[in-house]
């Protein structure tokens, strides 16, 4: 089983910053991962996809990048409506399908 | 636009059983794999299970392998998922998923239910 490991657990930002999280992959997973957005009391959405495509309606301030056992995601200007815990999930090796254990963006 | 709504959760004893459904809309249901991922309360995301489009694959997580059964009606644009032996950390709000791939199993989720909350106590 491919474990994902996220890191920090919490970021702190201020709106109009950047915000950098990170997902590791405990082996490769080439470019099939994928990141979701959790408001609470939502259901998650998604954001990126194979590593660093923009799923339909996500606006152009959210960038993926990384392969293989390295990913970043990137929020170029925090917006209000982006502090949610974000989760990194790989589909390259499967079943299991994983997620990372989250990162948190919370207001600074 | 795709809609899933789940239904079915509720609270049942430690050993019970429970089944969810989740009604599909707004997309071609048997051309998509479908699944199951939970989250429970204050934690993560978890995945459960995956059907493929003709129902005659199936995929569990080792946790709930022999207990979790997973099945779809493409007549209904229906999934389920039948839950026996029930345990108290199969308590999670369960999420009905759509696969992004078409014809296919990947494991995208581009399309997530609102979520049905299971309670395992006595």
């Amino acid at each position: 089983e491919i474990v994902m490991t996220q890191s920090p657990a919490t970021l702190s930002v201020s709106p109009g910053e950047r915000a950098t999280l990170s997902c590791r992959a405990s082996q490769s997973v080439t470019s099939n991962l994928a990141w979701y957005q959790q408001k609470p009391g939502q259901a998650p959405r998604l954001l990126i996809y194979d590593a660093s495509t923009r799923a339909t309606g996500i606006p152009a301030r959210f960038s993926g990048s990384g392969s293989g056992t390295e990913f970043t995601l990137t929020i170029s200007s925090l917006q209000s409506e982006d502090f949610a815990i974000y989760y990194c999930q790989q589909y390259n090796n499967w079943p299991p399908w994983t997620f990372g254990q989250g990162t948190k963006v919370e207001i600074k | 636009e795709v809609q899933l709504l789940e239904s079915g959760g509720g609270l049942v004893q430690p050993g019970g059983s429970l089944t969810l459904s989740c009604a599909a809309s707004g997309f071609t249901f048997s051309n998509y794999a479908m699944g199951w991922v939970r989250q429970a309360p204050g934690k993560g995301l978890e995945w459960v299970s995956t059907i493929s489009l003709s129902g005659g694959t199936t995929y569990y997580t080792d946790s709930v392998k022999g207990r979790f059964t997973i099945s779809r009606d493409n007549s209904k644009n229906t999934l389920y998922l039948q839950m026996n032996s029930l345990r108290g950390d199969d308590t999670a709000v369960y999420y009905c998923a759509k696969d992004f791939i078409f014809r296919g199993v990947q494991g995208i989720v581009d399309s997530w239910g609102r979520g049905t909350l299971v309670t395992v106590a006595s």
